[in-house]
């Protein structure tokens, strides 16, 4: 099956400073890729999506300034959490979607990020 | 906007059989999927229907009926690898947009003891 990759798996930092956070395509294109957060025993929610060669979507609650994604090709999407606190402490995972638009199209996620910020 | 309802947990003896009920409301319906998440681990997918009725993949088995909004996954011959969290999900309407995202559910914890 299709493989994603994240890379760092885990990272930890001081308050105020960035992180970026890769997640790669191996062995397909995707067009679009997700960014999802999720805290100790809850749910994964979606962040953010991103479009190869445009913006990225942010949901509501979610500040793009300081989560800043960059999608420069149809294999690598960056997340950068700008100015990390300690409430930016997370599982940082993406996702990746094979293909064009469609119903039953399918998603592969990556390992994950662990963040922790002191 | 959409949202899935899930038990908080379920715990269950090796070798018995579990399921797990999911139910949803959304906006548009385009299929309800499960995924198994490890602690530590990302989630990685199990089963999908888009149709009414049972979809079995081995020992997991997946069912759907769209006029009650609901699901359950069934997992058989429990193991106890098979402990793990297990999350119903449903995709996001958004086909102009581009959107797939999907909408998860808050999630079941499964505990299999000895």
């Amino acid at each position: 099956g299709a493989v994603v990759s994240q890379h760092p798996s885990w990272v930890i930092c001081k308050s105020g400073t960035s992180v970026k956070i890769e997640c790669r395509s191996l062995d397909f294109q995707a067009t679009t890729m997700f960014w999802y957060r999720q805290f100790p025993k809850q749910s994964l929610m979606l962040m953010a999506t991103s479009n190869e060669g445009s913006k990225a979507t942010y949901e509501q609650g979610v500040e793009k300034d300081k989560f800043l994604i960059n999608h420069a090709s149809l294999t690598l999407s960056t997340l950068t959490v700008t100015s990390a606190h300690p409430e930016d402490s997370s599982f940082y995972i993406c996702s990746a979607r094979e293909g064009l638009a469609g119903v039953l199209d399918t998603q592969y996620f990556g390992p994950g990020t662990r963040l922790t910020v002191l | 906007g959409q949202s899935l309802e899930q038990p908080s947990e379920v715990t269950a003896v090796e070798g018995a059989i579990v399921q797990i009920n999911c139910t949803y409301q959304t906006s548009g319906f385009y299929g309800l999927s499960w995924y198994q998440q490890h602690d530590g681990g990302a989630p990685t997918f199990l089963s999908y229907n888009a149709l009414d009725g049972l979809e079995e993949t081995g020992r997991f088995s997946s069912f759907l009926s769209r006029s009650d909004s609901y699901g359950y996954l069934l997992l058989q011959e429990l193991q106890m690898k098979d402990s793990a969290s297990y999350f119903c999900a449903v995709r996001d309407p958004g086909f102009a947009a581009g959107r797939r995202a999907l909408t998860f559910g808050s999630g079941t914890r499964l505990q299999v003891q000895p």
